[in-house]
């Protein structure tokens, strides 16, 4: 089983929709949640922490559910700018474990 | 501007030869990584350094061989490698302290053709 399951995608989106990717991660132990996003041919660069209370930066909020051992990134008002691979990433420790990566493309 | 720097960006290299990569972060950072990434594939762990001691080798072929020389430098010396070895090698670091991680910091990565 892997440790961290990621939504296949690929997700096409118009300007302007809303759009959500889930992980599901299967460590309990698991401590530290993020949300990466890698550009093509670019290195992953962190988008947000995910907090247990949830948490919003503008229009990206990222939440976890520790009882169902997921993790959720909604993105509102979609702009081109956010085509992107987004990845989950969940540490027990000091072991990162990635999910396979959602590719998002938004259209205009 | 990424504060874990890579270098070379670009490396072509042939079966036969020897090659290294180098990493360098000044953030204080006591993990330090090394993953390999194919097109389209997520980040694959291939070693863990934590207090400059290798703490995970992920059963990464011998032809790769990694080295902490002190806390800020991580190399990836390359020997006698195969084509699909052909990937983006990324450095990365974090705080390394018992209990919650901090997140990973990427380098731009490294990538390496060989022929």
């Amino acid at each position: 089983r892997k440790e961290v399951e990621q939504d296949p995608g690929p997700f096409n989106v118009p300007e302007g929709a809303t759009v959500a990717f889930n992980c599901t991660y299967s460590n309990s132990a698991s401590q530290s949640f993020f949300w990466y996003r890698q550009d093509c041919r670019k290195e992953p660069k962190l988008l947000m922490s995910v907090y247990s209370s949830g948490n919003e930066d503008g229009r990206f909020t990222a939440q976890l559910n520790r009882a169902s051992q997921y993790i959720s990134l909604l993105i509102r008002d979609s702009k081109l700018s956010d085509s992107a691979t987004y990845l989950c990433v969940v540490t027990p420790g000091n072991q990162f474990y990635f999910g396979t990566g959602t590719s998002l493309t938004v259209i205009p | 501007d990424t504060e874990v720097t890579q270098t070379p960006k670009h490396l072509v290299m042939g079966m036969t030869n020897k090659k290294s990569l180098k990493c360098e972060q000044h953030m204080g950072h006591r993990a330090m990584y090394w993953y390999k990434q194919k097109a389209k594939k997520p980040p694959e762990l291939m070693f863990v350094y934590s207090y400059e001691k290798l703490s995970i080798n992920e059963s990464v072929p011998s032809r790769f061989s990694p080295e902490c020389p002190n806390s800020s430098l991580l190399n990836l010396h390359l020997h006698a490698l195969q084509p699909e070895d052909s990937a983006l090698y990324l450095c990365a670091s974090s705080q390394a302290s018992s209990g919650i991680t901090g997140e990973l910091f990427f380098g731009e990565g490294s990538r390496l053709t060989v022929l």
